[in-house]
């Protein structure tokens, strides 16, 4: 079935360094990939997303990239703030075709230290 | 605009008691999910639903039911609670692309 691999599980920057987390994807039919930001008890909230005919995309701090041979996509966040600690989870759907679900990755705890 | 909202925030069971978790949106989505999260498993879909009267399993979907009678709540019961049903579950709803979470409902089984 569909697999999201997410690495790494953790992941410790100093703050205004860049932190890079990665995932790896089954399906090749795949068509829409969030990154999704949770901070301790709260819900996951979406933070940039890109769709499947777009090779990167920026907002501000972040970015994600895509290589659709390879089936990886990737988030950037540059110049890290300690109110970006949190979990990142990636995920990958077929939206518009046979499925209607995101499968999600692992997630990443990421520390952003003072 | 509540968004999504679920019912109750926190609730401890009883191996073998029931509950339904209520999951409600106001707006107006097609689609609604019900999710499991574990300490290190992420987000794993349980059951979910691509319009009112329609439901389908996802990954981990044993010991769950869910109802959609109406479009705006979707339900999730759990007929007779496990330990291992101790989990914080969420319910999304969403538009062509982004999910909206709810605020999620921490559930503990003894």
């Amino acid at each position: 079935g569909e697999n999201v691999e997410q690495h790494p599980s953790t992941l410790s920057v100093q703050e205004g360094d860049s932190a890079v987390i990665k995932c790896t994807y089954s399906d090749s039919a795949s068509n829409y990939f969030p990154w999704y930001k949770q901070e301790l008890g709260k819900r996951p909230q979406l933070i940039i997303d890109i769709r499947s005919n777009v090779g990167e995309k920026k907002d501000q701090r972040i970015a994600v990239t895509l290589n659709k041979t390879a089936k990886h996509f990737s988030l950037h966040i540059t110049e890290t703030q300690p109110e970006d600690s949190a979990v990142y989870f990636c995920a990958a759907s077929t939206y518009g075709g046979a499925t209607n679900k995101l499968i999600f990755g692992t997630g990443t705890l990421l520390a952003v230290q003072p | 605009n509540a968004g999504v909202t679920q019912t109750p925030k926190f609730r401890v069971l009883k191996t073998g008691q029931s509950m339904t978790l209520l999951c409600a949106q106001d707006m107006n989505h097609e689609y609604m999910y019900w999710y499991r999260q574990d300490p290190g498993m992420g987000l794993r879909l349980i059951h979910y639903s691509v319009g009112e009267g329609t439901t389908a399993k996802g990954e981990v979907p044993d010991g769950y039911n869910v109802s959609r009678l109406k479009k705006q709540n979707f339900l999730l019961g759990l007929e007779s609670a496990a330990p291992s049903q101790t989990s914080v579950y969420f319910c999304a709803s969403r538009d062509f692309y982004e999910q909206y979470f709810g605020p999620g409902t921490r559930l503990t089984v003894t």
